[in-house]
């Protein structure tokens, strides 16, 4: 199984700001199957990206994917209030799929 | 529009059984698996179980095979979710979700219900 790491564990930035959000995998990705979704309190998860570094459908472009192997990166370009929110990434490049545990945006 | 809309909180004491409801819309119901993912309270997401509602092929997660029984009502468009005897361990919102399948057979989630809150205490 791999493990995904997530790191922060919570970030503290201020609207404006650039947010770099890190997923770190146990063992390689195959063919970069990463995905990387939003939960704002309250309500479900929604996706952002897929297969490492495509956007979901509506979601805006300040928001990108990047990476390869083993270590993935979520940017946020410039921070907009309804941004901040818990970030989750989860690879199915093997089975079982497993998400990370994590990282917490919050307000500074 | 792709919707999943769940069924409503429930509040269940230890022992009792459950079934909780996904309607699916908006795009062909049969011709996307729909999964469960678990959301303890103030923790992360597991998933649980899919199932295929074009000929109800359905797999668990090892964490839950035994503990939960997933099935699908395709001329309802509705996928459930159910327990034979609830636990307090069993409290947590539960999301069904629509999978996006790669060719080697894992996947990720495109849409999400809006999630069922499940409260089991005495």
């Amino acid at each position: 199984e791999i493990v995904l790491t997530q790191s922060p564990a919570t970030l503290s930035l201020s609207p404006g700001e650039r947010a770099t959000l890190s997923c770190g995998a146990s063992q390689s990705v195959s063919s970069s199957y990463l995905a990387w979704y939003q939960q704002k309190p309250g309500l479900a998860p929604r996706l952002l990206i897929y297969d490492a570094s495509s956007r979901a459908t509506g979601i805006p472009d300040r928001f990108s994917g990047s990476g390869s192997g083993t270590d993935f990166t979520l940017t946020i370009s410039r921070l907009e209030p309804e941004d901040f929110a818990v970030y989750y990434c989860q690879q199915y490049g093997s089975s079982p799929i497993t998400f990370g545990q994590g990282t917490r945006l919050e307000i500074k | 529009e792709v919707q999943l809309v769940q069924s409503g909180a429930e509040v269940k004491k230890p022992g009792e059984s459950l079934k909780i409801s996904c309607k699916g819309s908006g795009y062909s119901f049969t011709s996307y698996w729909i999964g469960w993912v678990r959301q303890m309270p103030g923790k992360g997401l597991e998933w649980m179980g899919i199932i295929y509602p074009g000929d109800s092929d359905t797999r668990y997660s090892p964490s839950f095979q035994g503990q939960v029984t997933i099935s699908a009502d395709k001329s309802i468009s509705t996928a459930y979710l159910q327990w034979s005897s609830l636990k307090a361990s069993d409290t947590a919102m539960y999301y069904c979700a629509r999978l996006i399948t790669m060719v080697q057979g894992e996947w990720y989630f495109d849409y999400w219900g809006q999630g069922t809150l499940v409260t089991v205490s005495s």
